[in-house]
């Protein structure tokens, strides 16, 4: 059964800082997929990664894939707390199945 | 374009009822996926339908089950409900057209939930 790791679950930064989020997964897959949510939210769709050495951004958010070391990062760059939240790494695998890491909560603290 | 809506909400049941959930995806997709969300095991996949057919399906037991009708609209059926059954109940629409997953690229679009508690 593949797995699908993140860390650190729990993340408290301060605004302006950087910090990097990791997701591990342990079968093979070529596509991982990021999203956050809010609080009583849904999921809403931040990146799509579908090779090896991908690398998307988007804002303050950067996310890349190595299918070799089967981690993708989500990176962090000068936090506001506008991106508190929980954001979930989710792997494709066949027949269409997703497999969602645990999650990591963010608290940016003004 | 709208999005994904999901009916009813929030739902409270008692043990050894059913249930049913229902969503419908935005316009124009007809692959549903269904997800159930704890504390305790995150997020997992339920199953997705395609064309009224179940394509793919979860390690759940066959208390939850579900449909598809032909305008997409999917529904999830649980019956005999336990404790555990709490949950935050995603569904999840896309155009994902092929059945093999390496066919697909594009990302799936979340509903908002239906939050049920089993008393």
């Amino acid at each position: 059964e593949l797995k699908v790791e993140q860390n650190p679950l729990f993340l408290s930064m301060q605004e302006g800082k950087n910090y990097t989020i990791y997701c591990n997964y342990s079968t093979t897959s070529d596509r991982l997929y990021w999203y956050r949510q809010d609080p009583g939210k849904s999921l809403e769709s931040l990146f799509v990664l579908l090779s090896n050495g991908a690398v998307k951004q988007e804002g303050r958010l950067m996310a890349s894939l190595d299918t070799k070391a089967r981690l993708s990062t989500l990176h962090i760059t000068a936090a506001v707390h506008d991106l508190s939240a929980t954001y979930f790494c989710a792997v494709g695998y066949s027949r269409n199945q997703f497999y969602f890491g645990t999650g990591t909560s963010l608290t940016v603290i003004p | 374009k709208a999005g994904v809506t999901q009916t009813p909400r929030y739902l409270i049941k008692t043990r050894g009822q059913q249930v049913t959930l229902s969503c419908s995806p935005i316009s124009g997709h007809r692959s549903v996926s269904w997800y159930q969300q704890t504390p305790g095991q995150g997020l997992q996949f339920l199953f997705e339908y395609f064309s009224e057919t179940q394509r793919n399906k979860g390690n759940f037991p066959g208390r939850f089950s579900g449909r598809q009708f032909s305008n997409s609209r999917s529904e999830m059926n649980v019956s005999t409900l336990e404790l555990g059954d709490s949950a935050l109940y995603l569904c999840a629409s896309s155009t994902r057209e092929g059945a093999n997953y390496y066919q697909n690229t594009d990302t799936q679009y979340f509903g908002p939930g239906t939050r049920l508690t089993v008393l």
